[in-house]
């Protein structure tokens, strides 16, 4: 069964620090990885992984993919309380069907 | 100005009783999909469409049903047979075409909060 595992389930930092999420799959037919951030509504899009090894990078934000070991991270330096959030994973499989893990809910204190 | 709307923000369900949520996009996405989010399990899959008059079910999709008459709606129906619709529910659409990135990038409405009463 596809499925896709988020770490840790929440965090609380405070103003300043770096955290890195973390994201582990088991899917058939991988096709790509994506990130979205979720503040109370709609998940906005972060960013879209599809190669091993190369960053991907926004502002203050960057990701990372590794196709061997089945994993992804995201990473958040100098973090702000906008930065608070459910940081969401998903994986498309073939060419339509995501699989999102549960997400990892991040609380960044003044 | 393109998007997705969803509608009504929030809706109440009596006992026995279908209720439809809208869901429409200006996207011109091919495909549209309807999430269920509950507290701690992330977003799950009820029911997908990549064209029009066509859709299959996701992993939930019992006591749910929905239709694509048009490519820009998308309407999920919560029937009574759903026994714990309780939830917030999301849209999505992505387009099949395109250069890579644009294809594979899913795009969200701003969700619809469904309370039993």
């Amino acid at each position: 069964e596809d499925k896709v595992v988020q770490s840790p389930l929440s965090l609380v930092v405070h103003e300043g620090d770096t955290v890195t999420l973390n994201c582990s799959y088991e899917v058939t037919n991988f096709r790509s990885l994506l990130w979205y951030k979720q503040e109370k509504k709609a998940p906005t899009f972060l960013f879209m992984l599809t190669s091993s090894g190369i960053e991907k990078k926004s502002g203050r934000l960057s990701s990372i993919l590794d196709k061997k070991e089945l994993f992804s991270i995201l990473n958040i330096t100098a973090t702000q309380t906008g930065d608070s959030a459910i940081y969401l994973c998903a994986v498309l499989s073939g060419t339509y069907k995501y699989i999102f893990g549960t997400g990892t809910r991040l609380k960044v204190l003044a | 100005d393109g998007g997705i709307t969803q509608s009504p923000k929030y809706l109440f369900r009596k006992e026995g009783q279908n209720v439809t949520l809208s869901c429409e996009q200006n996207l011109n996405h091919d495909a549209m999909y309807w999430y269920r989010q509950d507290p701690g399990q992330g977003l799950r899959l009820i029911y997908y469409s990549q064209i029009v008059n066509d859709f299959q079910k996701g992993d939930i999709a019992e006591g749910y049903s929905v239709s694509r008459e048009k490519k820009e709606s998308f309407p999920l129906t919560v029937t009574s047979a759903q026994k714990n619709p309780t939830a917030f529910y999301l849209c999505a659409s992505s387009t099949l075409r395109g250069t890579s990135g644009s294809r594979e990038t899913q795009y969200f409405g701003p969700g619809t909060r469904l309370l039993v009463l």
